[in-house]
């Protein structure tokens, strides 16, 4: 079973750091590239990024460029993404999800919510 | 840019419903459509703007080329009421339409 299992709920304060794993079972992990979407409450989905497994740079939407940076750790099969200078509009739920040879994203985590507040 | 539409819709069980979206250029087919309930993951219906997902029932569809596409669920189920988003995957950045809310009548 193709699973992707995210790191639990984080909550932080304004201008901090926050890194959320994402870590692939039940395929090969460099086979598919792995991309992140948030969800604001009561908003849609938004795509922040993508990142080969098994390295190379990654592509960030602009809105994050310079303040998010994506990882891949192919020893323990897990994706992560760090987002830096936290400020409530991060406030949203956190997405890993799975480009197969697809146009598409077939398999999500299971989303982790990340709480900016002072 | 994607534009879906309608951004909601009542409709009722058995219904049929179609929904759109509209690319502002051509996506040669590389979209997507998910379905999302409160508080749950989105979950994959359509991709390459027609092809049926495994698992998916028969009463979802997709059509479309170039920059326009739908979704059409033929006979509207309880379970089909949520929120549903057309992405386009073929340029970078990857984007979502701003999704289109089913609800009961």
């Amino acid at each position: 079973q193709v699973l992707l299992v995210q790191s639990g709920a984080e909550v932080k304060r304004p201008g901090a750091s926050v890194r959320v794993s994402c870590k692939a079972s039940g395929y090969t992990f460099g086979d598919h590239y792995i991309q992140w979407v948030r969800q604001a409450p009561g908003q849609g989905l938004e795509w922040m990024g993508v990142i080969n497994p098994l390295g190379g740079r990654p592509s960030y939407a602009q809105k994050f460029q310079g303040r998010v940076t994506m990882t891949s750790d192919t020893s323990t099969s897990t994706i992560y993404m760090e987002m830096r200078s936290l400020t409530s509009e991060d406030t949203a739920v956190y997405f890993c999800a799975r480009l197969p040879g697809i146009y598409a994203f077939d398999v999500w985590g299971q989303g982790t919510m990340v709480t900016v507040s002072s | 840019q994607l534009t879906q539409s309608p951004s909601s819709l009542s409709a009722s069980v058995r219904d049929r419903v179609t929904i759109t979206c509209r690319a502002s250029q051509g996506i040669n087919s590389r979209l997507a459509w998910y379905q999302q309930k409160p508080g749950k993951v989105p979950k994959l219906l359509i991709y390459d703007g027609s092809t049926v997902q495994n698992g998916v029932p028969s009463r979802f569809s997709g059509s479309g080329s170039g920059t326009d596409f739908t979704l059409t669920i033929s006979s509207l189920q309880p379970e089909d009421f949520a929120t549903y988003y057309c992405q386009q995957l073929n340029t970078y950045p990857i984007t979502f339409g701003q999704g289109t809310r089913l609800e009961i009548k």
